[in-house]
């Protein structure tokens, strides 16, 4: 399969803290992408990387790509507690335009 | 979500029985997707579409099939529902993959007892 994977599952942070969530993946990808679902809702589009790309901001998000390593990384900084969701990375083949996602990364920010 | 509705919102139907889900886009948008979220699963992709007629199977299509007649309607149908499918199902739609992501409707909670 060439689902992602997060990791942590769940992460459980004070407001102000960074939080960090990682998604591996198996095979070559041509883009990644992060989307956040908040509890009862459908999901929603934050960024998307490159395979050229290592890294890319939005606002309080970063994200990193390391292709060598299948691996990428969402940093949100300086967190809220509106930011409590469900976060999923997603791989894609562009010839194929479709992706395939993760079991996402809880993220609790307590206030 | 602008642009995308599902219907039904909440479905509640009986073993064996078929059963319609409707996804709608107002976005003119080529492809249309459906996938399932369960716990421990995260979305997997059921089935997907396009363009007008042209679909194509995901990773657990088995017992679903689909249609589009025309670009704004992506209907997924399950043929004889089982407990099994009890989940939630996302449709999303997407223009130009590499460049933008999905834009997912709200969901639909089926349960099938």
């Amino acid at each position: 399969s060439q689902q992602g994977e997060e990791d942590p599952q769940a992460l459980s942070i004070q407001e102000g803290e960074n939080a960090t969530m990682n998604c591996s993946y198996k095979t070559s990808i041509n883009n990644l992408q992060w989307y956040r679902q908040n509890s009862g809702r459908g999901l929603v589009h934050l960024i998307l990387i490159r395979s050229n790309e290592r890294e890319k901001h939005s606002g309080r998000l970063r994200v990193t790509l390391d292709t060598s390593k299948k691996s990428s990384s969402l940093l949100i900084t300086a967190s809220r507690a509106a930011d409590t969701a469900s976060y999923f990375c997603a791989t894609g083949l562009y010839n194929f335009n479709k992706f395939y996602f993760g079991s996402g990364t809880k993220l609790n920010v307590k206030p | 979500d602008a642009g995308i509705t599902q219907s039904p919102r909440h479905k509640v139907t009986e073993t064996g029985t078929p059963v319609t889900l409707r996804c709608h886009q107002t976005e003119n948008h080529r492809y249309m997707y459906w996938y399932r979220q369960d716990p421990g699963h995260g979305l997997r992709l059921i089935h997907y579409s396009y363009g007008v007629k042209d679909t194509d199977k995901g990773e657990v299509s088995d017992g679903y099939s689909v249609s589009r007649s025309k670009t704004e309607d992506f209907l997924l149908t399950l043929e004889s529902a089982t407990s099994s499918q009890t989940s939630v199902y996302f449709c999303a739609i997407s223009e130009k993959q590499e460049n933008y992501g999905y834009t997912f409707g709200s969901g639909t909670r089926l349960t099938v007892v």
